[in-house]
């Protein structure tokens, strides 16, 4: 599987766009990149996945390079409750990619 | 808001005790996970099932035991608790399919082997 790299930590000020930046220079053509986050003590929550297009829900967009080595999530408007761990994993899809791996995933501290 | 509970949610308890930690879901997925997770660390897979019957180690070494008799309960067991075994303790279900991507977790229980 490819592995990930995201930053330990981050900061963002209420109210303002957070971008969280994901490496995934090893992956595969049909891997996905998905994205989980674990508020404090609670257990993880799907946020959104994606293979080469960028998506959007109502928590978040994903924003994948065209060469698919690195992604971005954003939060367009953080508030105080989206402070978590951020867990960006690549996988193959659907069954053969139920296996989660998550590494250390990125502190995201929404600060007032 | 997922259908997945977990019981107890805190569970202190001697050294030397079985424990039988609760995992129950309602959405009629046939996966199931359980993981661990020490405070400030990585989850770790220790147990998953593909449906009735069916139980598979994880990528973490694990004392503890997993049953799957129904689709909707996956208890984990240990028979004889200790302190090493303190941790959170989260189970998750997921669905066969496309959808299998998206991983419903409980709220965890926190164990404490005193």
């Amino acid at each position: 599987d490819a592995k990930t790299t995201q930053p330990t930590s981050m900061d963002c000020a209420e109210g303002r766009a957070a971008n969280l930046p994901c490496n995934h220079s090893t992956i595969s053509g049909n891997e996905y990149v998905y994205w989980y986050r674990q508020i404090h003590s609670q257990g993880p929550q799907y946020i959104i996945h994606g293979l080469k297009n960028n998506e959007t829900n109502e928590m978040a967009s994903l924003i994948i390079t065209e060469d698919r080595k690195s992604s971005t999530l954003i939060l367009p408007h953080a508030t105080l409750r989206d402070t978590a761990v951020y867990y960006c994993i690549v996988r193959p899809p659907g069954d053969a990619g139920n296996m989660l791996t998550f590494g250390g995933g990125t502190r995201l501290m929404v600060k007032p | 808001e997922a259908d997945i509970y977990q019981t107890p949610r805190y569970l202190v308890i001697g050294t030397g005790k079985k424990i039988t930690l609760e995992c129950s879901q309602t959405m009629g997925h046939d996966k199931m996970y359980w993981y661990q997770q020490d405070p400030g660390m990585e989850l770790h897979l220790i147990h998953y099932s593909y449906g009735v019957n069916s139980t598979e180690k994880g990528d973490l070494s694990s004392e503890s035991t997993v049953s799957r008799i129904r689709t909707e309960h996956f208890p984990l067991t240990l028979e004889s608790a200790r302190p090493s075994h303190t941790s959170q303790y989260l189970c998750a279900s997921s669905p066969w399919g496309l959808a299998a991507y998206e991983q419903y977790f409980g709220p965890g229980t926190r164990l404490t082997v005193t």
